[in-house]
C-alpha cells in the first residue's frame, strides 16, 4: 500500500536523447508526487513536482506525465545533456501522512 | 543561505560504540526527518518529526533513536551501532508537517562505516 515502484534501475542514453523514468504508486491517498535529483556526493534536491489534478507539468527540459487512473507517473528529460547524469528519485506523499515514500532510484548516464 | 547541516560528513566507528549524528536547519522548518541510502534500496526513512517534541518511526527505525528538543536540531543517535548500519545518512527538513507537498531540503549526507 505504501510502495512507490521505480524503473529502470539504471539508464544510459546519448546526448540529445530523451530518457524516461517510470514510477507507480499504490496509495490512492497520495496527492503529491515530486522528483528529486542527486549528484554524487550531494544530497537529493527537488527537481519538479506534480499534483494529481493535472496530467502534465513542464519545467525547462524536464516534464512529468501523470496518469491518475493507472496510478503511474513518469519523468521525461528532453535534449538530455551529460550534466543531467545523476540519480533520480520519484516519491509520493499526502497530507494524511507524515512522510514521503521514495522509489529506489534510477541512475542516469548521458554519454557525450 | 538556507541549508541543512549534518555533522560529521564521514565517520568510521566500532561496533557498540554509541554515536550521534547532528542535523541542524536554519529555515525555521517544522518537519525534519532522517533517511538512510543503500545501493539498490533507495532512500528509506528512519524517523521523522512533525515539530518540537513530536517524533515518529519511519520505515526502518530499529537501532536508532532521535530527539527534537529544539526546532532547528534533530540528532540521530545510534546507541549500539552494528555493521548493518553502515550506510549513507541524510537529514531533511521541510516547511510544514502536514504539507509534505513542500520542498524537502536535504543535508550533504553522513557516510557511516561500522566495523
Amino acid at each position: 500500500q505504501q510502495q512507490v515502484k521505480q524503473s529502470p534501475q539504471s539508464l544510459i542514453v546519448q546526448k540529445g536523447g530523451i530518457p524516461i523514468i517510470n514510477c507507480a504508486y499504490e496509495n490512492t491517498a497520495f496527492d503529491y508526487f515530486p522528483w528529486y535529483q542527486q549528484f554524487p556526493g550531494k544530497g537529493p534536491a527537488l527537481l519538479i513536482a506534480i499534483r494529481p489534478d493535472v496530467s502534465e507539468k513542464k519545467e525547462g527540459r524536464f516534464t512529468i506525465s501523470f496518469n491518475k487512473s493507472a496510478k503511474q507517473f513518469s519523468l521525461h528529460i528532453m535534449d538530455s545533456q551529460p550534466g543531467d547524469s545523476a540519480t533520480y528519485f520519484c516519491a509520493g506523499g499526502g497530507r494524511s501522512q507524515g512522510n514521503l515514500i521514495f522509489g529506489k532510484g534510477t541512475k542516469l548516464s548521458v554519454k557525450p | 543561505e538556507a541549508q541543512v547541516t549534518q555533522n560529521p560528513r564521514y565517520l568510521i566507528t566500532v561496533t557498540g560504540k554509541k554515536l550521534t549524528v547532528t542535523c541542524s536547519q536554519n529555515m525555521n522548518h517544522e518537519y525534519m526527518s532522517w533517511y538512510r541510502q543503500d545501493p539498490g534500496l533507495g532512500l528509506r526513512q528512519i524517523y521523522y518529526s512533525m515539530n518540537v517534541e513530536v517524533t515518529d518511526k519511519g520505515d526502518v527505525p530499529e537501532g536508532y533513536k532521535v530527539s527534537r528538543k529544539e526546532k532547528r536540531n534533530f540528532p540521530l543517535i545510534l546507541e549500539s551501532p552494528s555493521p548493518n548500519q553502515t550506510s549513507l545518512y541524510f537529514c531533511a527538513s521541510s516547511y510544514s508537517a502536514g504539507a509534505v507537498n513542500t520542498e524537502a531540503f536535504f543535508g550533504q549526507g553522513t557516510r557511516l562505516t561500522v566495523v
